[in-house]
C-alpha cells in the first residue's frame, strides 16, 4: 500500500540556519504531495502542495519539489526563524479518492 | 469567517462511556474526514464521507461510528468498544472527494478517557 517516510526528529537548528526535512514515498499511480504544519495544541495547516512530477510548491519561504525519479518531496527553507518551530507532516493523496496518507511527522525546534 | 470548528477542545470521559465529538464546516465542502493522532505519530484515517448520507470506513474504524445527515456536519462517536480511545482527534474537509484536493483541518479535540 501507499506509505510516506519522514526523517525522525527532533531537528534542532539555530535561527537563520538552512532547513531540510526529508520525505520519501511509495505509491501507485501519480499522487499529489503535501506538507502540513502543526503548531502545539492545534490542528494541521497546509503549508504547500505539488500535484505532478517536477512541480515545486512554495509558501512562507518553504519549498519542496516533487521528484518522481527519487520518489521524494523534501522540505527546505533557507533561513529558519524561531516561529517555525512546529511539527511538519509530509502526506500524499491515495490513488482512490481523496484520502491522505501521512508520514510520522518531524518536530523542528529553532533556537534563538 | 469560513472554516472548520470542532468542539469541545478538551474532553474527559470515564471508561466504558460513549462520547460524540462535533465537527462543523461552513466551507460548502462535500467531503469530510476524521483522523486520529497519537503522541509522536502521524495521523490515521478513521472514517470519511464524500457526500451527504454516505460514508466509508478508513484504516482504523473499529470502535468508532459516524453520521452525515447534513453537509455541514460530521460527528464522530467513540464507543466503548474502542480499546484505547485517548488521543487527539482531527476533523478535515475538502471541496470534493476526488483525488488531489486539499484538505483543511479543524483545531482538534483532545479526548482523555479516565
Amino acid at each position: 500500500g501507499d506509505s510516506v517516510t519522514q526523517m525522525e526528529g527532533p531537528v534542532t537548528l539555530s535561527e537563520e540556519a538552512f532547513l531540510t526535512i526529508n520525505c520519501t514515498y511509495t505509491a501507485t499511480g501519480y499522487p499529489s504531495l503535501f506538507w502540513y504544519v502543526q503548531y502545539p495544541g492545534e490542528g494541521l495547516q497546509l503549508l504547500l502542495k505539488a500535484t505532478k512530477a517536477d512541480d515545486k510548491g512554495s509558501n512562507k519561504g518553504f519549498e519542496a519539489t516533487y521528484r518522481k525519479e527519487t520518489t521524494s518531496f523534501h522540505l527546505e527553507k533557507g533561513s529558519v526563524q524561531v516561529s517555525d518551530s512546529a511539527v511538519y507532516f509530509c502526506a500524499l493523496n491515495r490513488n482512490a479518492g481523496n484520502m491522505l496518507t501521512f508520514g510520522g511527522g518531524t518536530r523542528l525546534m529553532v533556537k534563538p | 469567517d469560513g472554516g472548520i470548528t470542532q468542539s469541545p477542545k478538551y474532553l474527559f470521559r470515564k471508561e466504558g462511556q460513549n462520547v460524540t465529538l462535533s465537527c462543523e464546516q461552513n466551507l460548502n465542502h462535500d467531503a469530510m474526514y476524521w483522523y486520529r493522532q497519537d503522541p509522536g505519530q502521524g495521523l490515521r484515517l478513521i472514517y470519511y464521507s464524500q457526500i451527504v448520507n454516505d460514508f466509508q470506513k478508513g484504516d482504523i474504524a473499529e470502535g468508532y461510528s459516524v453520521s452525515r445527515e447534513k453537509k455541514e456536519s460530521f460527528p464522530l462517536t467513540v464507543t466503548s468498544a474502542q480499546k484505547n480511545p485517548t488521543a487527539f482527534y482531527l476533523c478535515a474537509s475538502s471541496k470534493s472527494g476526488l483525488a488531489g484536493g486539499t484538505q483543511y483541518f479543524g483545531p482538534g479535540t483532545r479526548l482523555t478517557v479516565l
